[in-house]
């Protein structure tokens, strides 16, 4: 079975800087995707960079980017120039590839909540 | 566009009462549909998954059930609520095929007292 774990329950960063959230899983699988969501206050789950991990090359969205080494199963989230809306719950998951497709099936770790203070 | 709705955005039931839950999305055809909860401060469980109208997967054994009656419609029921059954729930739905990111709506926040 596979499992996520976030050991980092709360972080605080000051606006404009950079904070970094881990994660690291277990799986016996080699193809699989993983993804951290972000949680605001609102509670509307919102998908903030996913990785493909047959892909080497580290996902990157604007101001968004994970370091993903797979030998080490670890799959961390950067933010950069951190924003007041930035202010959320993060979570980080995974999915397992079922041959041709997928089910969806995601395996969430239980979160990060992140605090940027202006 | 395709956009994912569930009703209500809050529920309060007393222990022992019956529980249905709706999700519809709109927008797509055949989507995968997913039922989560999440307890407070946790993240979140994969409580049941439909891949096609009538066609649902369990993952974890529970007081809940799930139906699709129709290809965009996902419910989630229960006969009688525990207290434990409070939380809140996620639905979400992703197209068929590879490297399908999945949608959330905007939640439950189910009561039971």
């Amino acid at each position: 079975a596979q499992t996520v774990t976030q050991s980092q329950p709360e972080m605080s960063v000051q606006e404009a800087e950079t904070v970094t959230l881990s994660c690291t899983y277990d799986t016996s699988e080699n193809n699989y995707y993983l993804f951290w969501y972000k949680q605001p206050p609102s509670r509307q789950m919102i998908l903030v960079i996913r990785q493909e991990a047959y892909k080497q090359q580290n996902a990157t969205e604007n101001r968004f980017s994970v370091n993903f080494q797979k030998a080490a199963k670890s799959f961390s989230l950067k933010i950069s120039d951190s924003q007041l809306g930035d202010t959320a719950m993060y979570f980080c998951a995974f999915m397992k590839l079922h041959g041709s497709g997928n089910t969806g099936k995601l395996i969430f770790g239980q979160g990060t909540t992140l605090q940027v203070k202006p | 566009s395709q956009t994912i709705h569930q009703w209500p955005a809050t529920l309060v039931q007393p222990v022992g009462s019956p529980l249905s839950l709706e999700c519809t999305v709109e927008g797509t055809s055949n989507p995968n549909l997913y039922w989560y909860r999440q307890a407070a401060g946790r993240g979140l469980q994969l409580l049941f998954y439909s891949v096609g109208i009538g066609q649902i997967s369990s993952e974890v054994p529970q007081n809940l059930s799930a139906s699709r009656p129709q290809d965009r419609q996902f419910i989630l029921s229960s006969k009688k609520l525990l207290l434990s059954d409070s939380g809140f729930y996620l639905c979400a739905w992703s197209r068929t095929g590879p490297n399908e990111k999945l949608f959330f709506g905007s939640g439950t926040q189910l009561s039971v007292l």
